[in-house]
């Protein structure tokens, strides 16, 4: 089915190790964005792209990098696995505008011990 | 800066009945106004949105929400639940010309048999 897949599902890692996770969209979205969700505090946006080869800080960048080669793909990197960073993530497409998505994936659990 | 706030962390309610979701946002400027919703395990979907016209607007699923300007506010209307509508609710908002959508906290809702 068409929309947008994240892998992995679930993810655990130590403290100080690094992991990309993968996002890829097969609708031909201009725009793309990583989000975080805590318990209690909503979504919040990492960082976006609005097409291939431009990318921007969202709400809470630190510690994560993103790229974005193809218009399909925009993986985001941990650079270092801090326990704060626990969480789960979201990848979302839209062709609207970087601020309204339309698609969401299903999101990866990631545990940092 | 923009912020959005759904004071009602969880809303149980009978199946059958009708259901508020409310949700209050403060901007400086004019906004674009959203609800997405949350099923168990998966991402979000859009479920509506207010761009501009009409201050009642109508998404998927029978639900509707209203734009109240004077009382800065969206609250998102159901006449009739179903068990199938037990999820989170987010709504989300974005001032004119800004490109970072930040969302509430949610809204659980449980639908009682």
């Amino acid at each position: 089915n068409a929309g947008v897949t994240q892998t992995p599902k679930f993810q655990v890692l130590k403290t100080g190790q690094s992991m990309t996770l993968q996002c890829a969209q097969d609708m031909n979205h201009e725009y793309m964005s990583w989000y975080r969700q805590d318990p209690g505090m909503g979504l919040r946006l990492i960082h976006y792209s609005v097409g291939a080869g431009i990318t921007d800080q969202g709400e809470v960048p630190n510690g994560y990098n993103v790229s974005r080669s193809t218009t399909e793909d925009f993986p985001l990197r941990l650079l270092s696995a801090a326990p704060s960073q626990t969480s789960v993530y979201f990848c979302a497409s839209g062709d609207r505008s970087p601020n309204q998505p339309q698609h969401f994936g299903d999101g990866t659990r990631l545990s940092i011990l | 800066a923009q912020s959005v706030t759904q004071l009602d962390s969880q809303v149980p309610v009978f199946e059958e009945a009708p259901v508020e979701l409310r949700c209050n946002y403060s901007s400086s400027v004019s906004v674009y106004l959203f609800w997405y919703v949350q099923y168990p395990n998966q991402g979000l979907q859009l479920l509506l949105k207010y761009l501009s016209g009409s201050t009642l607007v109508k998404g998927i699923n029978g639900f509707e929400a209203e734009f109240n300007k004077s009382q800065t506010s969206f609250h998102l209307r159901k006449p009739s639940v179903h068990i199938s509508d037990t999820a989170e609710y987010f709504c989300a908002v974005v001032p004119f010309g800004n490109e970072k959508l930040t969302f509430g906290t949610g809204t659980r809702l449980t639908i009682i048999p």
